[in-house]
């Protein structure tokens, strides 16, 4: 049964900072690996989606990686600001959409 | 907005009520799908539906009945709940149930069940 957890699942750094998000998961089956965000008592938005024989997506200031072989993945952010402070949560696709996912790592980003 | 919307935002049950959560898309996808986001847990997948028809139910309890009447609408109706399933609950849809394509979720119905 795949499992996928997220370390740390809480995080505080100054603004401007870069900073790295972690995801592993058990089983490399995976068809991608996908990467969200979720503000308070809110819904998930898609940030990424890295398929299985890909290594890395990037989208203005998030990079994610994915090393199947090692069952991790990464979320890379740049210069942050405080309008990155969210829930990341990272989830891998088993199959026929079937995302199981992390428990999320709480960010917090400092003004 | 991300084109799913789901109705009441918030809602608050008895053990004893009967209600139904309303998940509606305008995004011309075929497959739609229910999580449930507990404190502290994982989002768990309920139940997917691709055109109309249900593929997948993850061991969900039968207080929980899903109804997906077109590929644009998905419901959750909900009977004699227990004060443990009160959680955020999440539709999703996505273009088709081929997991290489993007899901697109609406902002969730926070329940309580008192």
């Amino acid at each position: 049964k795949q499992e996928v957890t997220q370390i740390p699942a809480a995080l505080s750094v100054p603004e401007g900072e870069n900073l790295v998000l972690n995801c592993s998961f058990t089983d490399s089956a995976i068809y991608n690996l996908q990467w969200f965000r979720q503000d308070p008592g809110k819904g998930l938005t898609s940030l990424l989606l890295i398929q299985s024989s890909q290594r890395e997506q990037t989208s203005g200031r998030l990079n994610a990686s994915l090393d199947k072989s090692s069952g991790r993945s990464t979320l890379y952010i740049a210069a942050s600001q405080p309008g990155d402070s969210a829930t990341y949560l990272c989830a891998a696709t088993q199959g026929a959409q079937k995302l199981v996912f992390g428990q999320g790592t709480r960010l917090t980003i400092n003004p | 907005e991300t084109g799913v919307t789901q109705t009441p935002r918030h809602l608050v049950m008895g053990m004893t009520n009967k209600k139904s959560l309303k998940c509606e898309q305008h995004l011309g996808h075929n497959a739609m799908y229910w999580y449930k986001q507990s404190a502290k847990k994982p989002l768990e997948l309920m139940f997917v539906y691709n055109f109309k028809e249900q593929t997948e139910n993850n061991s969900v309890p039968s207080r929980f009945s899903p109804e997906c009447p077109n590929s644009s609408h998905l419901f959750l109706h909900l009977h004699t709940l227990q004060p443990e399933d009160s959680a955020l609950y999440l539709c999703a849809s996505s273009h088709t149930w081929d997991p290489n394509t993007e899901a697109f979720f609406g902002q969730g119905t926070r329940l309580t069940v008192v």
